[in-house]
Parts: structure tokens; sequence; C-alpha cells
């Protein structure tokens, strides 16, 4: 079955570490995207990719990273620089030119 | 600048009961709109969404959705809650330009049995 996972479910990281988390589709979808949320806040974007080897900032992209080296992948990195890093992180693509999203089941990230 | 605003942030509704989450938007131009409802620690699923044409739109477990231009509004209505219906509930506007998602702010859902 086509879908997009992202790992792992749940990550605890010390303050001061850079930490990574995973996005990989196989539904063959040129856009993907990075969504932050918190609760009372919504979803921000904070990256978004709409053809490998390219990607763009959102609106929150302080502090974080990303690459699009291949079509399947849009890993995000939390650098050490992101002033209050824990939250659920969302991944999301959908095919180009088109609203159809599809999500990951997210990542929680705990920094203490 | 284009913005989601959804003024509820919990509503709780007895099971049977109808319910209606509002949604405004701010969007210069045709708005897409979209309504995606959230499990605890889950990613969000499409309930519905609004492109053009007929105003009222249908979407899954039993949902539907009005556009309506002058209120700047796309509120959220089912006529008869099931437990299984209390999640978080996000309305959307996306861009058309960059194929971007705007989200507002959730609309928590508690059933009362």
């Amino acid at each position: 079955d086509g879908g997009i996972t992202q790992s792992p479910k749940y990550l605890f990281r010390k303050e001061g570490q850079n930490v990574t988390l995973s996005c990989e589709q196989n539904l063959n979808h040129d856009a993907m995207y990075w969504y932050r949320q918190d609760p009372g806040q919504g979803l921000r974007l904070i990256y978004y990719s709409q053809i490998v080897n390219d990607f763009q900032k959102g609106d929150i992209a302080e502090g974080y990273s990303v690459s699009r080296e291949k079509k399947e992948s849009f890993p995000l990195t939390v650098t050490s620089a992101q002033k209050n890093p824990t939250a659920f992180y969302l991944c999301a693509s959908s095919p180009a030119g088109d609203f159809g999203y599809t999500f990951g089941s997210g990542t929680r990230l705990t920094v203490v | 600048a284009q913005s989601v605003t959804q003024p509820d942030i919990h509503i709780t509704v007895s099971e049977g009961a109808s319910l209606e989450l509002r949604c405004n938007y701010s969007y210069g131009a045709t708005p897409y709109l979209f309504w995606y409802v959230q499990s605890p620690g889950q990613g969000l699923q499409l309930l519905l969404k609004y492109f053009s044409g007929d105003t009222l739109v249908q979407g899954i477990k039993g949902f539907e959705a009005e556009f309506k231009r002058s209120q700047s509004s796309f509120n959220l209505r089912k006529p008869s809650v099931h437990w299984s219906d209390a999640a978080e509930y996000f309305c959307a506007v996306g861009m058309d330009s960059s194929y971007k998602l705007i989200f507002g702010s959730g609309t928590r859902l508690l059933v009362r049995p």
C-alpha cells in the first residue's frame, strides 16, 4: 500500500543536540511538506519542497533545515538554534499542482 | 495576508446532537477550502473540500460544509454526532500559487454520552 511514513513516532533529545526526523513516501508525489503542531496553534509550515533538489522556507523555518535529494524522502533536522523544539511534527506529500495532501502519522519530539 | 480563524477552541456536544464548527478565512482570491480531522497522536484525514460550484459540499463520515463568500466562512456541520467523532478539527485554505495549506488553530470536539 502506498503511504507516507514518519519515524520514529517518539523522539527524545537533550537540549543543544541536533536531531533529524525522517519522512518517506511511496506515493510518487512530487511535493512534500513539514508542519509543526503546538496545542492551540494549529499547524504551521516549516519547509516545503515542490521538486527534488529544491525547497522553500515556510512561516517558521528558523532553527530547522531540510534536504530533498530523493523524491521519496524529505528529512527535517531540528538544530540547536531552534529555541523551543518540543512539538509534534507532521510530514505531508501531494502530487504536483494538487491539494491532495497525504499526511504521515507524526513524530513527537521532546527536548529535555 | 492569508489566514484562517477557528473561533472555538473547544466544543462539547451530546451524542446524537447536531454540530457546527465555525471557520472564517482571509484570502484575496477564490479560496480553496478544506476540513481535516485528527485523532490524538495521529496525522490528518481529509473530511471534505471546496474548490468551486455548489456551495454545500458533502464529505465523509456524514459531514458537510457550506461556503458563504459574503461571510468569508466555511462552517462544518453534522446532523447527529457519534462518540467516535470526538477529535480535533482543522479548517484550512489552499494557496493556488504554491499549493500550500494554511491551517486554523483547530477546534477540539468532545462528545458527551
